[in-house]
C-alpha cells in the first residue's frame, strides 16, 4: 500500500515552453503533498507544500509564479514548471502524507521526475 | 530549529562488510525518526523507521536505534551486498511543527565485490 505514482519519470522540454509534472496518491488520500528539488549528489531541497483545496506554501527563494502547484483533489497534485529555462533543469520529487494520520506517519515517495530544458 | 545532521560520504565498503551511517538530530518536540534510501535515478523508499526513544526500527537486515540521550539514530547493517548501494537519508518529523520533515543531506554508499 502507500503507493505515490509521479509522470512524468523524464522529460525533456525546449527553453520558454511550460512543463507540467503530476503526483498522484493511488490506495490512500492524501491531505498534504510536498515538492522536492534535487540536483546531483545532493540533498532534497523542499519547494513547497501542497494541501488539498488550499494554495501551496512555498519556500523561501522559491518562486511560487515560476513553479505552480495545484492540489485539486486528495488524489492529485501537480507542479507547472512554466517558462522553463536550462537552470530549471533538475530532478522532481513529490512525496504525499496519508489523510488524517499522526504526526509519526512517514512520508511516501514518488519516483521523481527528471526534467531537462535545452 | 529542528535538524538532522548526517555523516559525510562517500561511503565505500567491501561486501560483506559492516556498515555504520551516523545521524544525529535536533528537535524541540519529541520527533519521529526516519531512514529512507534512494537508488539511483528513482525516489525515495522508507528503509525504515522508529516512532519514540529507545525503539529499533529494522528492515532488510537494517537497523537503527532511537537514543533520546545522544539524540541519534544511527544506521546498521551486519553485512551489506552490492545491492546496497544506494544513498541513504535520515529524517526526522515533529510533532509540533505540523507534519514537516526534516532530511539529512544523504550519505551516497558503494558496495564493491
Amino acid at each position: 500500500g502507500a503507493v505515490v505514482s509521479q509522470h512524468p519519470s523524464w522529460v525533456i522540454c525546449k527553453s520558454g515552453t511550460s512543463v507540467k509534472i503530476e503526483c498522484r496518491s493511488l490506495d490512500f488520500q492524501a491531505t498534504t503533498m510536498f515538492w522536492y528539488r534535487q540536483f546531483p549528489k545532493q540533498s532534497l531541497m523542499l519547494m513547497a507544500t501542497s494541501n488539498e483545496g488550499s494554495k501551496a506554501t512555498y519556500e523561501q527563494g522559491v518562486e511560487k509564479d515560476k513553479f505552480l502547484i495545484n492540489h485539486a483533489s486528495l488524489t492529485l497534485s501537480t507542479l507547472t514548471v512554466t517558462s522553463a529555462h536550462p537552470e530549471d533543469s533538475s530532478f522532481y520529487i513529490c512525496s504525499a502524507i496519508y489523510r488524517g494520520t499522526l504526526y509519526n506517519s512517514p512520508l511516501h515517495f514518488g519516483n521523481g521526475t527528471r526534467l531537462t530544458v535545452t | 530549529g529542528d535538524s538532522v545532521t548526517q555523516m559525510e560520504g562517500p561511503v565505500t565498503l567491501s561486501e560483506e562488510a559492516f556498515l555504520t551511517i551516523n545521524c544525529t538530530y535536533t528537535a524541540t518536540g519529541y520527533p519521529s525518526l526516519f531512514w529512507y534510501v534512494q537508488y539511483p535515478g528513482e525516489g525515495l523508499q522508507l528503509l525504515l523507521k522508529a516512532t519514540k526513544a529507545d525503539d529499533k526500527g529494522s528492515n532488510k537486515g537494517f537497523e537503527a536505534t532511537y537514543r533520546k540521550e545522544t539524540t541519534s539514530f544511527h544506521l546498521e547493517k551486519g553485512s551489506v551486498q552490492v545491492s546496497d548501494s544506494a544513498v541513504y537519508f535520515c529524517a526526522l518529523s515533529a510533532t509540533n511543527t505540523g507534519n514537516q520533515f526534516y532530511f539529512g543531506t544523504g550519505t551516497s554508499l558503494t558496495v564493491i565485490p
